[in-house]
């Protein structure tokens, strides 16, 4: 089965450091989104692409967070400089349409010292 | 702001129990209605997409329906098993690609 990569699994890193996170959408896909998992809301959208244009990224802290996609095959996303109250989990999700389920990967788990 | 809410929050079920959990969505500007199940520790797995009013779609014992008029969506989960304790997320799609995601019913089975 095809499946969306998130690399790495799991950081842990010490305030101020500069996290990326990558993501390797499934190929086809030509949607591509970023969540945050958190308590209150379980899933906040960060910021997603469509045919790796970025169409919103309003959920996310402009000054510290950025979200690129170089090419079709590589999403990311970069914290800089990271802040203990970054720490979460982050997904990556992609598909194909709004009529479609999005697909996700097993997220990065992210730990700010 | 396009709003979704599930209920109840969260739900405790003895193992055999049926269950069902609510999804409200705008009804204007409807596009398509979907249905995750999020585990502990994993990331969310898609069930259903419906998109046409009065949908029913059916995975085994899981089931939804869908109602775009009033705006709201039922899952249901006949003889509850164990194995079925996860977060049950929706999101709903309106005329862009965003989908909005409720905070989800997080049902718990008691064997």
């Amino acid at each position: 089965d095809a499946r969306v990569t998130q690399t790495p699994r799991h950081k842990v890193t010490e305030m101020g450091q500069e996290v990326t996170m990558r993501c390797q959408p499934i190929l086809g896909h030509n949607t591509v989104f970023w969540y945050r998992q958190t308590m209150m809301q379980g899933l906040e959208l960060l910021a997603y692409f469509r045919n790796r244009a970025p169409l919103d990224d309003s959920g996310m802290p402009k000054d510290r967070f950025s979200a690129e996609m170089p090419d079709a095959t590589l999403a990311t996303l970069k914290i800089q400089p990271s802040e203990p109250r970054d720490s979460a989990v982050y997904f990556c999700a992609s598909g194909v349409g709004r009529n479609q389920p999005q697909h996700f990967g097993d997220g990065t788990r992210l730990s700010i010292l | 702001i396009l709003n979704v809410e599930q209920s109840p929050q969260s739900l405790h079920v003895q193992e055999g129990d049926s269950t069902n959990f609510t999804c409200s969505f705008p009804s204007s500007n409807f596009y398509a209605l979907h249905w995750y199940r999020w585990e502990t520790a994993k990331s969310p797995e898609a069930l259903f997409v419906m998109t046409l009013n009065g949908d029913e779609k059916k995975k085994g014992r899981i089931s939804a329906t869908l109602n775009t008029k009033e705006g709201y969506s039922y899952l249901y989960i006949k003889g509850s098993q164990p194995e079925d304790s996860a977060t049950y997320l929706c999101a709903f799609t309106p005329g862009t690609y965003k989908y909005i995601f409720g905070t989800g019913t997080r049902l718990k089975v008691l064997a």
